[in-house]
């Protein structure tokens, strides 16, 4: 069975810290796919990033930075000079490399940034 | 924007009836996929249809279904509603199969069984 755990909750921080948005999973394929999402209050899900198991390298997108630890099993997201437009809740999910689609989704940290 | 629009976006129904919620996939999209979202929880898989068949479910009652037609557009049908259905229903579509594939999320159609 597939996890993904997100441990913090909620988390609040003042416009312009760096904040880091921690996320573990669990799978017993050597194949998958790891994905962040960001859903702000519309619902919508938006796509940010997605890392294939074979790709350990890191990734910065701007502001944003993925570190992914296979050794530990983590995916961890950090957001640089936060602004309050990055508030919303985030989403790490976990996918097999199968034809169903399936996205495992952790519970979600809410980020709070205040001005 | 994803291209992904639901129908309705808001809804309220009593204990025991039926719903059912619609879901336009992006040009081209011929997968679309359901997921359930409960208030300050993470989405959870129902199904998926690809090219208008049943294509994985996820751990959801019978009482969940869905259609896929022609032109890819999608539907869920919720039966004999519990007040435990309240939620976010969320539609995403993507094209073909296979793990790599970036899925493009609706807005969502929120669902209050009273």
């Amino acid at each position: 069975a597939q996890k993904v755990t997100q441990a913090q909750t909620e988390i609040s921080v003042v416009e312009k810290e760096d904040v880091t948005l921690d996320c573990v999973y669990e799978t017993r394929d050597t194949t998958y796919y790891l994905f962040w999402y960001k859903q702000p209050p519309s619902g919508e899900l938006v796509f940010l990033i997605r890392r294939n198991s074979f790709d350990e390298q890191n990734e910065i997108s701007g502001r944003y930075s993925w570190n992914f630890q296979k050794s530990t099993s983590s995916f961890n997201f950090t957001i640089t000079a936060s602004q309050v437009v990055d508030s919303a809740v985030y989403f790490c999910a976990l996918r097999q490399d199968t034809g169903r689609r399936a996205l495992t989704f952790g519970s979600g940290t809410r980020l709070q940034v205040q001005p | 924007e994803t291209g992904v629009t639901q129908s309705p976006t808001h809804l309220i129904k009593t204990r025991g009836q039926q719903v059912t919620l619609r879901c336009s996939s992006q040009s081209g999209h011929n997968t679309v996929s359901w997921y359930q979202q409960a208030l300050g929880q993470g989405p959870q898989f129902i199904f998926q249809y690809y090219r208008e068949e049943e294509n994985g479910r996820g751990n959801f009652p019978p009482r969940f279904s869905g259609l896929q037609f022609p032109n890819y557009s999608s539907e869920l049908n919720v039966n004999a509603l519990e007040l435990d259905d309240s939620a976010l229903y969320l539609c995403a579509s993507s094209l073909g199969l296979g793990g790599s594939g970036e899925l493009f999320f609706g807005e969502g159609s929120r669902l209050t069984v009273l």
